[in-house]
């Protein structure tokens, strides 16, 4: 078990072009989450996934932003149309029921 | 909605000193409390969490303590090192049967210890 695993650790893209991340949770966790920080910040939820199935959206995902859990393993996050907005780090963390979350080490976008 | 408010942002000890950081909830309905350290470039590491039937949970050099009443709970670092300079997060949720199932975080505490 080596945690959770996230890809690409870093990204930087231009305004207006599509980007995708990926997670790959810890394999006996069901649930998984997507959350944004910004700096200084603490980390503000995005989405949940238990198995496969979107069970909760923020409202800070807008409609470019989309993510998914195939086959309840791992899942992706793309953003559309990106914005210097979104420049952030996107955590991903999985689960085993309720108990603590494990984070990954995260992918820092930043928009150019 | 729930809402953490943590304080202080900033505090710097000296080493062996205690170190404290507070956190208030506003959902009465909030029953699990972790506490994230975040060091530069890392995601958050879990260190300690405690849940609403307990008052005070303790591992080695790290306490939490709870007050339902107050809505409060906290952080105790003592004989602080420093290596445990990082960033401090708390955080609260509901877990209900259902299927909600996100922490809402505090907006953290940088800890400087100082040798």
């Amino acid at each position: 078990d080596t945690g959770v695993s996230q890809d690409p650790r870093h990204k930087i893209t231009k305004r207006g072009q599509n980007v995708t991340f990926r997670c790959d949770p810890i394999s006996e966790h069901n649930r998984l989450y997507w959350y944004r920080q910004t700096l200084g910040q603490g980390p503000e939820f995005l989405t949940y996934f238990q198995n496969e199935a979107q069970l909760e959206k923020s409202r800070l995902l807008s409609d470019r932003f989309s993510a998914e859990r195939p086959k309840g393993s791992f899942s992706t996050l793309e953003i559309q149309r990106t914005e210097q907005g979104d420049s952030a780090m996107y955590l991903c963390a999985s689960s085993l029921g309720r108990d603590g979350y494990t984070f990954g080490s995260g992918t820092r976008l930043t928009v150019v | 909605g729930e809402n953490v408010e943590q304080h202080p942002s900033t505090l710097s000890v000296q080493e062996g000193d205690s170190a404290v950081i507070k956190c208030t909830y506003s959902d009465s309905a909030s029953n699990y409390f972790p506490w994230y350290k975040q060091e530069l470039g890392k995601g958050p590491q879990l260190i300690i969490d405690i849940r609403s039937n307990v008052g005070e949970k303790k591992d080695q050099r790290i306490a939490v303590t709870l007050n339902k009443t107050a809505k409060h709970f906290s952080l105790h670092i003592t004989e602080t090192q420093p290596e445990d300079s990082a960033v401090y997060f708390c955080a609260a949720n509901v877990f209900p049967g259902g299927s909600q199932g996100n922490l809402i975080f505090g907006k953290g505490t940088k800890l400087s210890v100082k040798p």
